[in-house]
């Protein structure tokens, strides 16, 4: 059982580029959820999953677009990278929403 | 005012000492309410969730949830150097999907 997987564990964009990071749950959750996490700002819910099939935006959802591939598979795409997009980003699952959620490892993403 | 809010710290306790952790939320329709612990260049991890109000024991800790007055706090008695880390206070809002995060409570235990 790997629980929650992402790929890539660090990346390094410059200005303009894109990029797909990938997450992969096998815990046959229902719910799955990206985060992106900056020193003193916490978790800050970009996109979320509810069920398969189903996106809505999170917070900062600007930049960011996603895609629910199965139940098992989230994916986060930024269009065209910006120095702001600096981040740590976590996936996360979930039984169903409002449940405990379980964290990947996370990417560290660096733009310049 | 952030939806949920908690001290930045460092909140530095010694070894075997009680480490109380504060949090404030502003959704009074708030429901589900979570504690993770995240070691520096992890992931977080659960350790607590608490629905009603009242004290919640697991072990050496401690949930407390007031939602009158819209806070949780959790309770660490006999603090281990194993206990440094941050602490995340995660609030389900009133619509029932999503999590809001705190911004964490670092966490030092002195041996």
């Amino acid at each position: 059982n790997a629980g929650v997987t992402q790929t890539p564990k660090f990346q390094v964009l410059k200005t303009g580029q894109s990029m797909t990071l990938q997450c992969a749950q096998d815990m046959n959750h229902n719910s799955m959820y990206w985060y992106r996490q900056d020193p003193g700002m916490g978790l800050r819910l970009i996109y979320y999953s509810a069920s398969e099939g189903t996106t809505d935006k999170g917070e900062v959802p600007n930049g960011y677009n996603v895609s629910r591939l199965n139940k098992r598979e989230f994916s986060l795409r930024l269009e065209s990278a910006a120095p702001s997009q600096t981040s740590v980003y976590f996936c996360a699952s979930s039984d169903s929403p409002g449940e405990t959620q379980y964290f990947g490892p996370g990417t560290r993403l660096l733009v310049l | 005012q952030k939806e949920v809010e908690q001290n930045s710290g460092p909140l530095s306790v010694p070894e075997g000492a009680i480490a109380s952790l504060n949090c404030t939320y502003s959704d009074r329709g708030s429901q589900s309410f979570f504690w993770y612990r995240q070691y520096s260049g992890k992931s977080p991890e659960l350790i607590m969730f608490i629905y009603s109000n009242g004290d919640k024991e697991d072990g050496r800790f401690t949930a407390q949830l007031n939602k009158a007055s819209q806070y949780v706090s959790l309770l660490i008695r006999d603090s281990q150097p194993s206990d440094s880390a941050t602490y995340l206070c995660a609030v389900l809002n009133t619509g029932g999907f999503k999590t809001i995060f705190g911004a964490g409570t670092r966490l030092f235990v002195k041996a």
